[in-house]
């Protein structure tokens, strides 16, 4: 049972634009939250990170937004650049757990 | 200082054998992950060790074991291969486990394709 959801496996953007990446939840006790960005024939690397007590992390070009009552937290990219095309994983754990739970990625393509 | 390192890159084995894959973390770090990427199931979790016991588990088959060493090297075995194996195995590090603000450091991983 997947507990990390991204429901939009690709997303194309135009350079310069908003890239906007969804990521979805079930489990009520998840208060930790992560994303990774994969290129080919790499690991992932961490992204940027957001705990349960906050509803926005900044860091540059990135923004993390929890909303944890609809159980949803979303990435923003602005603006996007063509070196941003990448898969992207949100990842989550809960306090007392020793794993992340990840999602299976979204594809982001930046057009030129 | 030198990151995640697994080796072998690229693997091709035949069904029912077995396979070892190998993780060197970052130096000082303790805590050694395991994953499997397939396509359209994102990273599973394996096991993780921590100072030389294995400190959790996945829901993987017991065909699916590791462990770690006391400089912290850890490795991975799947026994008796199966088609559905074929994944990219990753190797994630970290100090302490994933508390932190930077989660885990991943390696390149270990393609695996089973023929």
């Amino acid at each position: 049972d997947q507990q990390v959801k991204q429901n939009s496996p690709s997303l194309s953007v135009q350079e310069g634009r908003i890239s906007i990446l969804n990521c979805d939840y079930t489990n009520s006790m998840f208060d930790y939250f992560l994303w990774y960005k994969k290129y080919p024939a790499e690991g992932p690397t961490f992204l940027i990170s957001i705990s349960s007590i906050k509803d926005k992390n900044e860091d540059g070009r990135f923004t993390v937004f929890l909303n944890k009552s609809a159980k949803h937290l979303s990435l923003h990219i602005v603006p996007s650049q063509p070196g941003d095309s990448a898969v992207y994983f949100c990842a989550a754990s809960g306090i007392s757990g020793n794993q992340f739970y990840f999602g299976t990625g979204t594809s982001l393509t930046v057009i030129p | 200082k030198a990151g995640v390192t697994q080796t072998p890159r690229y693997l091709i084995k035949t069904r029912g054998q077995q396979v070892t894959l190998s993780c060197s973390p970052i130096s000082g770090h303790r805590s050694v992950s395991w994953y499997q990427q397939t396509p359209g199931q994102g990273l599973q979790f394996l096991f993780e060790y921590f100072s030389e016991t294995q400190r959790n588990k996945g829901n993987f088959p017991g065909r699916f074991s590791g462990r770690q060493f006391s400089n912290s090297r850890s490795e991975m075995n799947v026994s008796t291969l199966e088609l559905g194996d074929s994944a990219l195995y990753l190797c994630a590090s970290s100090h302490q486990g994933i508390t932190g603000t930077y989660g885990y450091t991943f390696g390149s991983g270990t393609r695996l394709t089973v023929v």
